[in-house]
């Protein structure tokens, strides 16, 4: 596709339960990030992935987030045993270089993932 | 210290004036900078790159002063569709590459 796709859109979950969120990047891009934003916050980094180099997975605030991405293609953000204070927007975006010190992000419109 | 300062405003402005809004980063080490424009309720989106010599692009003039770590864009004759969020963003090296980080935002309305 034309821009950065992510699924679902809305996602409502019960406290406690394990969700999955997916992203396609932009075709060519060999860099992908996922960052989560809460309603009226900044934009939190959480994961970054480079070609098949390891994941910078610096952001990743606990053992309950992990992420996968398959070659350059599709990423897996995955939430096991969600909290409420998970509630927030995620954001994917990719970019077409390598890590470069003038990486522009190209952002999907998120998924809104709301935890009862 | 947050990694990248902004005012949050709201700066609340009339159609037609300048307004100006301030960054500031804590890593001297940073690389590239940049401003994104986030609209509400949507994704962020590249507004312009912050140049050490400064750039322009129409009504928008953006300063980078690596000195004093600080960063700024100027919005001149603004009009009702600027009114966004303005993000900054700083990247930054991490183990070999460089990661976007992002300032919360500082809130813009343009009124009639």
């Amino acid at each position: 596709g034309a821009g950065v796709s992510q699924s679902p859109s809305n996602k409502v979950t019960e406290k406690g339960k394990d969700v999955e969120l997916r992203c396609d990047p932009i075709s060519g891009h060999t860099a992908l990030y996922w960052y989560r934003q809460r309603l009226g916050q900044g934009l939190e980094f959480l994961i970054y992935f480079q070609g098949n180099s390891a994941p910078d997975k610096s952001g990743l605030p606990s053992d309950r987030f992990s992420a996968e991405r398959t070659g350059e293609s599709v990423s897996t953000l995955t939430i096991q045993r969600t909290q409420q204070e998970d509630s927030a927007v995620y954001l994917c975006a990719s970019s077409p270089g390598g890590g470069e010190a003038n990486e522009k992000l190209f952002f999907g419109s998120g998924t809104q993932l709301s935890v009862l | 210290r947050k990694e990248v300062e902004q005012d949050p405003g709201p700066f609340n402005v009339p159609e037609g004036a300048t307004v100006a809004f301030n960054c500031t980063y804590s890593n001297s080490a940073s690389q590239s900078f940049f401003w994104y424009r986030q609209d509400c309720r949507k994704e962020p989106k590249l507004l312009m790159s912050v140049y050490s010599s400064g750039n322009e692009d129409g009504r928008f003039t953006a300063q980078l002063n690596r000195a004093s770590q600080y960063i700024s864009l100027l919005i001149r004759d603004s009009k009702l569709s600027d009114s966004a969020t303005y993000l900054c963003v700083v990247n930054t090296a991490s183990g070999g590459s460089y990661i976007p980080t992002f300032g919360r935002g500082t809130s813009l309305i343009v009124h009639p």
